[in-house]
């Protein structure tokens, strides 16, 4: 399977523990995005990478989050202090520059419940 | 910044009725949009996309339309299958990369 995963599919933590999860593009793909997805809502742009820079960052991604892609593959995405708003399906998504915009290939997310 | 509101579900239909997911967006300019969509178990996917105004996209059987004078992007189907139960997000882009989602409209069709 060549298409972007996500590690790990389920995480259950308790609320002030730290979380880190895992996403690996597509193998070609240059840009790497993350989303969050709470319950009946369409998911929420965090933050966008290109090769390892991260040009942009949401204003939902507060102090606590933490987003790195070190060698411009795969990226992880750290959560400190965990609170239960954090509660939510964590997307990643990838594209290339030689696509279109538009086309990002989306992983099957992260689900992330704080208790 | 720019935004994005669809019709809320849940739509339940029978197969081979006819679907209308409404969509309208905000936004400065005319940005592209898009119709995404998540199969149950699988990641969300891009189902069709119009880059300007008249334009008319269109996949798998489904159509819409970007309407610039009602601001408008509804989804369109002549005949569902069962195979199309998901859920269906209208988006929008903002800036140079962001994505910008519908809350989602989940379809379930009945044999």
């Amino acid at each position: 399977d060549t298409g972007v995963s996500q590690d790990p599919r389920h995480k259950i933590t308790k609320r002030g523990q730290n979380v880190t999860f895992r996403c690996d593009p597509i193998s070609e793909h240059n840009r790497l995005y993350w989303y969050r997805q709470t319950l009946g809502q369409g998911p929420e742009f965090l933050t966008y990478f290109q090769n390892e820079a991260q040009l942009e960052k949401s204003r939902l991604l507060s102090d606590r989050f933490s987003a790195e892609r070190p060698k411009g593959s795969f990226s992880t995405l750290e959560i400190q202090r965990t609170e239960q708003g954090d509660s939510a399906m964590y997307l990643c998504a990838s594209s290339s520059d030689r696509g279109p915009i538009y086309e990002q290939y989306f992983g099957p997310g992260t689900r992330l419940t704080v208790t | 910044g720019n935004s994005v509101t669809q019709m809320e579900g849940p739509v339940t239909l029978s197969e081979e009725a006819f679907l209308t997911i409404n969509c309208t967006y905000t936004a400065t300019g005319y940005p592209s949009l898009f119709w995404y969509v998540q199969y149950p178990g699988e990641g969300l996917q891009l189902l069709l996309k119009a880059t300007k105004a008249d334009d008319k996209g269109s996949n798998k059987g489904f159509e819409a339309t970007y309407r610039k004078e009602t601001t408008s992007f509804h989804l369109e189907k002549g005949s569902v299958q069962v195979s199309d139960s998901a859920v269906y997000f209208c988006v929008s882009i903002q800036g140079a990369q962001k994505l910008v989602f519908g809350q989602g409209t989940r379809l379930t069709i009945n044999p």
